[in-house]
């Protein structure tokens, strides 16, 4: 099947600890997302790459790095210096190469992260 | 900066009564504009979207969305909810640009009374 596959679906990791989430995509799409989800915050842009060796930062990308060495994958460290890493995490992806397709964005079933 | 809200965070209702939830966009270009719903415990899937052509478009469930350019709008309608339409949904923009991203409101939680 197509589709956003993350892993893990829970991951727990101590507190000064760097920690990579997965996100992988069979869908041949040039763009891929971060996002942070929290409760009455809606969804907040980290990073996001719309093409392979290429990323840009989102609204809230500090203590957050990715790399975009394939098309299908875009991970996304939470480092040590994420005040407030505790969240669910999402990765989407989508058809869009900047101002040329219309496109919409496909979602990942999110990581939950728990920094204790 | 672009930016999208949604005003109403926490809505309740009874079965069959109509809904409409609010979505404002700030950028003056064009736009590809979205609604995103996400169940409890699943996946964000695509509700409906608007890229171009008649403002009014028809999503899945029998939701239904109106784009007013000169409002900056996007509200989401639907005329008798069910108790299954339970979920946060979530207003989307891409604002066509140089650095095209997809922008979300912080959302709105319905919660349907049976």
């Amino acid at each position: 099947d197509g589709g956003i596959t993350q892993s893990p679906k829970y991951l727990f990791r101590k507190e000064g600890q760097n920690v990579t989430l997965s996100c992988e995509q069979n869908l041949n799409h040039d763009a891929m997302y971060w996002y942070r989800q929290d409760p009455g915050q809606g969804l907040r842009l980290i990073y996001y790459s719309q093409i392979v060796n290429d990323f840009q930062k989102g609204d809230i990308a500090e203590g957050y790095s990715v790399s975009r060495e394939k098309k299908e994958s875009f991970p996304l460290t939470v480092t040590s210096a994420q005040k407030n890493p505790t969240a669910f995490y999402l990765c989407a992806s989508s058809n869009g190469k900047g101002a040329t397709v219309n496109t919409e964005a496909f979602f990942g079933q999110g990581t939950r992260l728990t920094v204790v | 900066a672009q930016s999208v809200s949604q005003h109403n965070h926490h809505v309740i209702l009874s079965e069959a009564a109509s809904l409409e939830l609010g979505c404002n966009y700030s950028y003056g270009g064009t736009v590809n504009l979205f609604w995103y719903v996400q169940y409890p415990g699943q996946h964000l899937q695509l509700l409906l979207k608007y890229f171009s052509g008649d403002p009014l478009v028809k999503g899945i469930k029998g939701f239904e969305a109106e784009f007013i350019k000169s409002k900056f709008s996007f509200n989401l309608r639907k005329p008798s909810v069910q108790w299954s339409d339970t979920a946060e949904y979530f207003c989307a923009v891409i604002a066509y640009s140089s650095a095209s991203k997809i922008i979300f409101g912080s959302g709105t939680r319905l919660s349907i009374r049976p």
